[in-house]
């Protein structure tokens, strides 16, 4: 069975903090992939990563940075400069051979101006 | 843009009631999953086809759901004599690859409110 655990419910910062979302996964296959996902106030789940399980580099994109810790079985996303349009619920989710996708609870991020 | 789109966006069927749910791929895509959001929680699992194929219905929570993909694009997920249970966003999502897991791109959801 797979499973996906965001601890974080809600976190709050102010525009220009840095803010961590934190990801533990749960999986027995030794090959599988790790996403990413935004949704924003309109609803659509927006893809912004997806690392493999052999691939443990960290990744920035602009702004973003994910840390992949195959040790801690964490998949971190770092979102630096925060800006108000950031604010949205972050999903981290997790996929094996099954191909679906197994999502956590989701962040809700709030960035105030 | 083309990206996969859903209809209706809002739904609100009376309990016991029959519903439809319509999801359009990007076109080229093999894949199409289904997923079921309830308020406040991450999207869940219902059911995966590949092409026309259905290879998962594991996550269908009652015989009262069914899904079908008969020419291998547009997607229907139907809902026989909704409860109020039933009442949750509904995501389609599709995906390029058939061997690994690509990543999935997803509609704007249907509201199904069941009153």
């Amino acid at each position: 069975a797979q499973k996906v655990t965001q601890a974080q419910t809600e976190i709050s910062v102010v525009e220009k903090e840095d803010v961590t979302l934190d990801c533990v996964y749960e999986t027995r296959d030794t090959t599988y992939y790790l996403f990413w996902y935004k949704q924003p106030p309109s609803g659509e789940l927006v893809f912004l990563i997806r690392r493999n399980s052999f691939d443990e580099q960290n990744e920035i994109s602009g702004r973003y940075s994910w840390n992949f810790q195959k040790s801690t079985s964490s998949f971190n996303f770092t979102i630096t400069a925060s800006q108000v349009v950031d604010s949205a619920v972050y999903f981290c989710a997790l996929s094996a051979i099954t191909r679906q996708l197994t999502f956590g609870s989701g962040t809700q991020l709030t960035v105030l101006p | 843009g083309a990206g996969v789109s859903q209809s209706p966006r809002y739904k609100v069927a009376k309990r016991g009631q029959d519903v439809a749910l319509r999801c359009d791929p990007i076109s080229g895509h093999v894949s199409l999953f289904w997923y079921q959001q309830a308020l406040g929680q991450g999207p869940e699992f219902l059911t995966y086809f590949q092409n026309e194929a259905q290879l998962d219905k594991s996550g269908l929570p009652s015989d009262r759901f069914f899904a079908e993909r008969p020419e291998g694009s547009v997607s229907t997920l139907k809902i026989q004599r909704t409860q109020q249970e039933d009442s949750a966003v509904y995501l389609c999502a599709s995906s390029f690859g058939r061997t690994a897991p690509y990543e999935q791109y997803f509609g704007p959801g249907t509201r199904l409110t069941v009153t």
